[in-house]
């Protein structure tokens, strides 16, 4: 079947660096993304990576490993306003989004 | 980016009306629409692919006489919930890509029903 497995809860310190990973299964795969989600809105872009590697993209980057199923998102100089959930995505071979449940981070000054 | 908006962003309505949704491309042709649901601390569930000019396409476990899905035009696809139930109260969420590569979605603002 198709998975995302993402942790449930983080928490981190204003000024720090984080790193939220994802695993997936899916049935093809065309694509990995990252959302950020604040509580009652919906989801924004953040990124999206379909080849091996790293991805910068200012204060976020992401990386994907399609041999392994792994992606993390990598979140530096954590600001307050970070606060929020972030939903990793897989698309599959039919170009269907398969979402994980979110990781909801929490930033502690 | 892509804009989608979304209407309205909250409802309420009383057991058994009905109520309508619209999500609309603002800037871009959309042929195809996604509409989710999301409940407190979960994540998005798809409900439907709305196709313009045909059929919504309805996920396994969503009732297609409950949740009506016109996509009558490239700009704008609704969703009607019908006798709606307080357990309908959720967070529904419509989505469409721009038609570039990266297959990035764009989403509208969600609306947030409770159905007393």
């Amino acid at each position: 079947g198709q998975n995302i497995d993402q942790p449930t809860e983080m928490t981190a310190t204003e000024g720090a660096i984080v790193q939220i990973n994802c695993t997936y299964q899916t049935s093809g795969f065309n694509g990995l993304f990252w959302y950020q989600q604040h509580a009652g809105e919906a989801p924004t872009f953040l990124s999206y990576n379909v080849l091996d590697g790293l991805e910068e993209k200012g204060r976020f980057s992401s990386f994907l490993s399609r041999s392994k199923g792994y992606s993390y998102l990598l979140l530096k100089e954590l600001q307050m306003k970070d606060s929020a959930s972030y939903l990793c995505a897989a698309m599959d071979s039919n170009y269907q989004l398969i979402w994980g449940a979110g990781t909801k981070l929490i930033i502690k000054p | 980016g892509a804009v989608v908006s979304q209407h309205p962003s909250r409802v309420i309505c009383k057991s058994g009306t009905s109520v309508k949704i619209e999500c609309r491309s603002l800037d871009f042709q959309a042929t195809t629409m996604f509409w989710y649901r999301q409940f407190p601390k979960q994540s998005l569930m798809l409900m439907a692919t709305s196709n313009e000019g045909s059929k919504a396409t309805y996920e396994q476990g969503v009732e297609k006489d409950k949740f009506l899905i016109n996509h009558a035009s490239l700009t704008l696809s609704t969703l009607t919930v019908t006798s709606a139930h307080p357990e309908d109260s959720s967070f529904y969420i419509c989505s469409a890509r721009d038609g570039t590569d990266t297959g990035e979605l764009f989403f509208g603002e969600g609306s947030r029903l409770t159905v007393l």
